[in-house]
């Protein structure tokens, strides 16, 4: 079945960097397009970037744009998120979520994976 | 900077039927903004309910149906089910030489 699990999560000071992965399983990683999407503790979905299968094209929200970096390992069926710059309002769950071709036909989510901007 | 509205609550009786809708600030929502609907329940990841406008997922119970109405992208509840209250979020999908995705700011739908 198909698993998309998100780590590196934590507590990071303001300015400071973090790395998340979202490692898959079940499914031929290297088709598909996957999406980062973030939630603010108690607030809605906030679309963070997306690449495509090949890692040809990366796309990013204006909000992240120029301080985070979207990039993906084929061969280790993993997806990456180098977070650079933070700020307390980058905290927030991170979703990796996987497309089945297109970037706009969302289907699979991970779980998240909590990222604190704090002093 | 693009904004996409939801309606922030709705409340339907079980048995009921409910409308939710996403309107998009750049103009009537088409078949090319490829409407999405999620559905989060509390302390749970997302699921998908609905991509492309109307297309279901082998899970997506069959009561869930989406469309277009009125310029905007429609997420129709019939016979809704106490299971069903949770946050619904569209997602509209902007092409060109910059890809954008935009979610709405969710409707928390109560089933009472």
């Amino acid at each position: 079945q198909v698993q998309l699990v998100e780590s590196g999560g934590g507590v990071v000071q303001p300015g400071g960097s973090l790395r998340l992965s979202c490692a898959a399983s079940g499914f031929t990683f290297s088709d598909y397009g996957v999406h980062w999407v973030r939630q603010a503790p108690g607030k809605g979905l906030e679309w963070v970037a997306f690449i495509r299968y090949d890692g040809s094209n990366k796309y990013y929200a204006d909000s992240v744009k120029g301080r985070f970096t979207i990039s993906r390992d084929n061969s280790k069926n993993t997806l990456y998120l180098q977070m650079n710059g933070l700020r307390a309002e980058d905290t927030a769950v991170y979703y990796c979520a996987k497309t089945s071709g297109q970037p706009y036909y969302f289907d699979y989510w991970g779980q998240g994976t909590l990222v604190t901007v704090s002093s | 900077q693009t904004v996409v509205t939801q309606e922030p609550s709705l409340t339907v009786s079980p048995g009921g039927t409910v409308t939710l809708t996403c309107a998009s600030s750049t103009g009537a929502v088409t078949s090319g903004n490829y409407p999405n609907w999620f559905q989060q329940k509390p302390g749970q990841a997302p699921r998908t309910l609905i991509y492309s406008t109307s297309n279901k997922h082998s899970w997506t119970p069959a009561r869930f149906s989406g469309s277009l109405l009125g310029g905007k992208a429609a997420l129709t509840l019939s016979g809704v089910q106490p299971e069903d209250e949770a946050e619904y979020y569209c997602l509209l999908y902007y092409g060109g030489a910059q890809l954008q995705c935009v979610f709405g700011g969710g409707t928390k739908l109560t089933v009472l």
